[in-house]
């Protein structure tokens, strides 16, 4: 079954240090993989996506995430946090193409302690 | 969120009602979803529209309608037979790109 999966529901980190989010994804073919950001009652904000070309890519806010196709993972970093970037993180995968639909991880809460 | 709106931010309904979550957009795009969100579970697609007149179940339509008579709204409805209605409704539109764009969101309570 094609899944993407977030291993943390949670991921503290002090300001200032670079912070990590996981994701790894299971789907057939060629994945077009996506970070989006959600902060309290609010819709979901796209941070970038990977669609072909340069593993490593750079998103809104300072983000960036990397690519990695033999360990089908597509982790988000930034490399100095602010309090400000505490939200909950959703990775997400769209199908092959031809079904323009989307799968959603479970989501990671980042908390950024000052 | 600009571009993609819905209303109302909060609404309430009574057992065995059904209420009309409505979702517009002015982006000019092609493909409108609609998502729940509950805790703990991420986003689950209920239905997908790729073009006016147009849509399909995704994996949790039971319970739930929708239309698309008009390319801006994809008015989504939540009937009675959705047993367990309270979560967050979230909207989002697509143009030919990969991209999807969400709304605010609506927040749904059963009483």
């Amino acid at each position: 079954a094609q899944s993407v999966a977030q291993p943390e529901d949670q991921v503290n980190v002090a300001e200032g240090n670079p912070l990590t989010v996981k994701c790894t994804y299971s789907v057939s073919g060629n994945p077009y993989l996506f970070w989006y950001v959600q902060y309290p009652n609010r819709g979901l904000q796209f941070l970038l996506k990977y669609i072909t070309g340069d593993n490593l890519v750079k998103g809104s806010y300072g983000f960036e995430a990397e690519f990695n196709k033999s360990q089908t993972s597509f982790h988000l970093k930034k490399p100095s946090a602010l309090v400000s970037d505490s939200a909950l993180y959703f990775c997400a995968v769209r199908l092959s193409s031809g079904t323009y639909k989307y799968i959603f991880g479970t989501g990671t809460r980042l908390k950024v302690l000052a | 969120d600009g571009g993609i709106t819905q209303s109302p931010k909060y609404l309430f309904r009574k057992e065995g009602q059904n209420v009309t979550l409505s979702c517009e957009q002015n982006l000019n795009h092609d493909a409108m979803y609609w998502y729940r969100q509950d805790p703990g579970q991420g986003l689950r697609l209920i239905y997908y529209s790729q073009i006016v007149n147009d849509f399909q179940k995704g994996d949790i339509a039971e319970g739930y309608s929708v239309s698309r008579e008009k390319k801006e709204s994809f008015p989504l409805t939540v009937t009675s037979a959705q047993k367990n209605p309270t979560a967050f409704y979230l909207c989002a539109s697509r143009i030919s790109g990969v991209t999807q764009y969400f709304g605010p969101g609506t927040r749904l309570t059963v009483l």
